[in-house]
């Protein structure tokens, strides 16, 4: 069963540019999580989201970012027009959902690492 | 606000000594609570978690934590550890509300070990 798949696994743009970040959720998942890294720093929620819906958009910035889980295909974490202060490692996460309380164990994919010019 | 502590930034230890990294959370309904574990070069692994029962949680590779609900504490433990287990450690909770799963991270723990 293959895991979480996030690619690319780095990502270089110039200010200015967009980026798009994929994530393909473990099989039968249905919960998808996005969380940020800056340097020297722990893992920051970003968004959570299930199937075509977003569930909690707490932890994202109010411009420029948007995230998107389609019926089909990945999950779409995107940046436009991004800036120095956007580079950092953008970890993905998905859950199953079941009774049993699983659901809240997270499974990370390797991150893609952010960097802008 | 929630947060979540982890005093030690850098462990430095030889092999087969003894393993405590310590997390503290701020929030004051009901948690589960996690360790995850990150090798170099690799994505994070779960090492163990506690959602309810027994307060001592025992995970992967010899390592358990021990919930203690009034100190809002969830340290992680290891009799001896190898040179292999040398990586960033994570703590973090979940804090239980309606409608959301999200957790809240620690900075993280080095830690290395010394052949």
């Amino acid at each position: 069963n293959a895991g979480v798949m996030q690619n690319p696994r780095h990502l270089v743009r110039r200010r200015g540019q967009e980026a798009r970040l994929r994530c393909s959720p473990m099989k039968g998942h249905s919960h998808v999580y996005w969380y940020r890294q800056l340097p020297e720093e722990g893992l920051k929620f970003m968004v959570y989201l299930q199937k075509e819906n977003i569930i909690d958009e707490s932890g994202m910035p109010k411009e420029r970012f948007s995230a998107e889980f389609p019926k089909e295909g990945p999950s779409i974490l995107r940046i436009q027009q991004v800036v120095r202060g956007d580079s950092a490692a953008y970890f993905c996460a998905s859950s199953p959902f079941a009774l049993d309380g699983s659901t809240d164990t997270q499974y990370f994919g390797p991150g893609t690492r952010l960097t802008v010019l | 606000a929630q947060s979540v502590s982890q005093h030690n930034h850098h462990v430095i230890l030889s092999e087969a000594a003894s393993l405590e990294l310590g997390c503290n959370y701020s929030y004051g309904g009901t948690v589960n609570l996690f360790w995850y574990v990150q090798y170099p070069g690799q994505h994070l692994q779960l090492l163990l978690k506690y959602f309810s029962g027994d307060p001592l949680v025992k995970g992967i590779k010899g390592f358990e934590a021990e919930f203690i609900k009034s100190k809002f504490s969830f340290n992680l433990r290891k009799p001896s550890v190898q040179w292999s287990d040398t990586a960033e450690y994570f703590c973090a909770v979940s804090p239980i509300t309606s409608g959301t799963y999200k957790y809240i991270f620690g900075t993280g723990t080095r830690l290395k070990v010394l052949a």
